[in-house]
């Protein structure tokens, strides 16, 4: 069975750096192929890409937001981590984590619940 | 960028009745090597995350009914609910992964009518 679940702040302030962890089971991010990307929603709106991580540590960035975003993965604990930095109100959204399968061609096909997040002072 | 614009922005189908989202990609996701398009639709509930129906423009998954079908290549793509059920009733993204920013549609609003 495949899980991901999203942990991290449900408030942070503005400017200040915002880390979530994607932690999943039922796959690695060792295997060929397999790879972990962020994706956010802000209240009522559509789905933003933001970063994707490989299995070979290929890592892929939004160019919107790629100075502020960095992903890292962390194949023992089946964890992937997104940083945000200089957070805005703007950035007060639903962040999901996805596993996507590359060479097969199937994006984003099991999600994690999301955790909303909230930029405010 | 690839843009990803769907039309309509919403629609509202009788039951049993057939429901069409199109999505349009500012340039073509088609990858010539293998003849794939790299287009996704998502189902969307409220206060649940997106969900995989089709990939490669026309591969269900699963878990998905056939009443929910894919078409499409290059830059015009279609989904099509051939007859709505209330289960149904959702917001629905086509998302293009041919290229870095993956993007996403803004997203098309099934009701019941």
């Amino acid at each position: 069975q495949i899980t991901l679940k999203e942990s991290g702040p449900t408030l942070v302030k503005p400017t200040q750096t915002l880390t979530l962890t994607c932690t999943f089971s039922g796959f690695s991010l060792s295997t060929s192929g397999v790879a972990v990307g962020w994706i956010r929603q802000p209240p009522g709106k559509a789905l933003e890409w933001l970063a994707l991580i490989s299995w070979n540590d290929d890592r892929r960035y939004s160019p919107s937001l790629k100075s502020r975003l960095t992903i890292t993965k962390d194949t023992s604990k089946n964890q992937v981590v997104l940083t945000v930095t200089n957070m805005d109100p703007v950035d007060s959204a639903t962040y999901y984590c996805a596993r996507s399968i590359l060479p097969a061609g199937v994006p984003l096909d099991y999600w994690g619940q999301g955790t909303l997040v909230t930029v405010s002072s | 960028d690839i843009v990803m614009t769907q039309s309509p922005d919403s629609l509202a189908v009788s039951l049993g009745e057939r429901a069409t989202i199109n999505c349009k990609s500012s340039q073509s996701v088609l990858y010539s090597s293998n003849n794939k398009n790299y287009l996704a639709w998502f189902q969307q509930k409220p206060g649940q995350p997106p969900k995989l129906l089709i990939y490669w423009a026309s591969t269900r998954q699963s878990w998905v009914p056939d009443r929910f079908s894919g078409s499409g290549s290059g830059t015009d793509f279609t989904l099509t609910i051939s007859s709505l059920q209330a289960e149904d009733v959702a917001v629905y993204y086509c998302q293009q992964y041919y290229g870095t920013p993956w993007t996403f549609g803004q997203g098309t609003k099934v009701e019941i009518k």
